[in-house]
């Protein structure tokens, strides 16, 4: 069945460290939301590609946290060096073409930096 | 600036009992406007949407939800919960003349009690 998968699910890691977390879209689809989750903040949109290109990354904070699609089949985030700051859950989430909102979401990569 | 509020950070109604969770949205055009579920560990799945027309749209799980423009509000109800509905409910509103992103508000976690 079509679903967005991410991997990993959780991580714990320690302050300083690379952390990348991956995500495959919907085949088809060509639109990929990251967000992050806290409970302070909420749902904060990070950045979103459409057809690889990235559109907005606005929300993410550019020193530390990068993020990419090298091929259709996969969206990369990454926080270099990581903060215990970072700790949240990260979703990625994808549309299709028509992008009208109705976002699918994968289960979420939880992130504890020590 | 666009903005999406859910007043109630947290609801708990009786099994059986009638819901109403509330939402108020900010933006200049007519909103496509969002009800998303989360359950604990999970990412979101759409239960409603409103593009246009009528105003009261049905969803999955027997949700409903009434757009009123005059109030900004959109907000979703539900006739009898069931103790499956607990979970984290997200209103949002789509940003389609932004370069298409979706923001969330705050959330409203429901509680059901037996």
């Amino acid at each position: 069945d079509a679903r967005v998968t991410q991997t990993p699910r959780h991580k714990v890691t320690e302050m300083g460290q690379e952390v990348t977390m991956r995500c495959q879209p919907i085949l088809g689809h060509n639109t990929v939301f990251w967000y992050r989750q806290t409970m302070m903040q909420g749902l904060e949109l990070l950045a979103y590609f459409r057809n690889r290109a990235p559109l907005d990354d606005s929300g993410m904070p550019k020193d530390r946290f990068s993020a990419e699609m090298p091929d259709a089949t996969l969206a990369t985030l990454k926080i270099q060096p990581s903060e215990p700051r970072d700790s949240a859950v990260y979703f990625c989430a994808t549309s299709g073409e028509l992008n009208t909102g109705e976002l699918f979401f994968g289960e979420g990569s939880r992130l504890t930096v020590l | 600036a666009q903005s999406v509020t859910q007043p109630d950070i947290h609801i708990t109604v009786s099994e059986g009992a009638s819901l109403e969770l509330r939402c108020n949205y900010s933006y200049g055009a007519t909103p496509y406007l969002f009800w998303y579920v989360q359950s604990p560990g999970q990412g979101l799945q759409l239960l409603l949407k409103y593009f246009s027309g009528d105003t009261l749209v049905q969803g999955i799980k027997g949700f409903e939800a009434e757009f009123k423009r005059s109030q900004s509000s959109f907000n979703l109800r539900k006739p009898s919960v069931h103790w499956s509905d607990a979970a984290e409910y997200f209103c949002a509103v789509f940003l389609y003349n932004q370069g298409g992103k979706l923001i969330f508000g705050q959330g409203t976690e429901l509680s059901v009690k037996p």
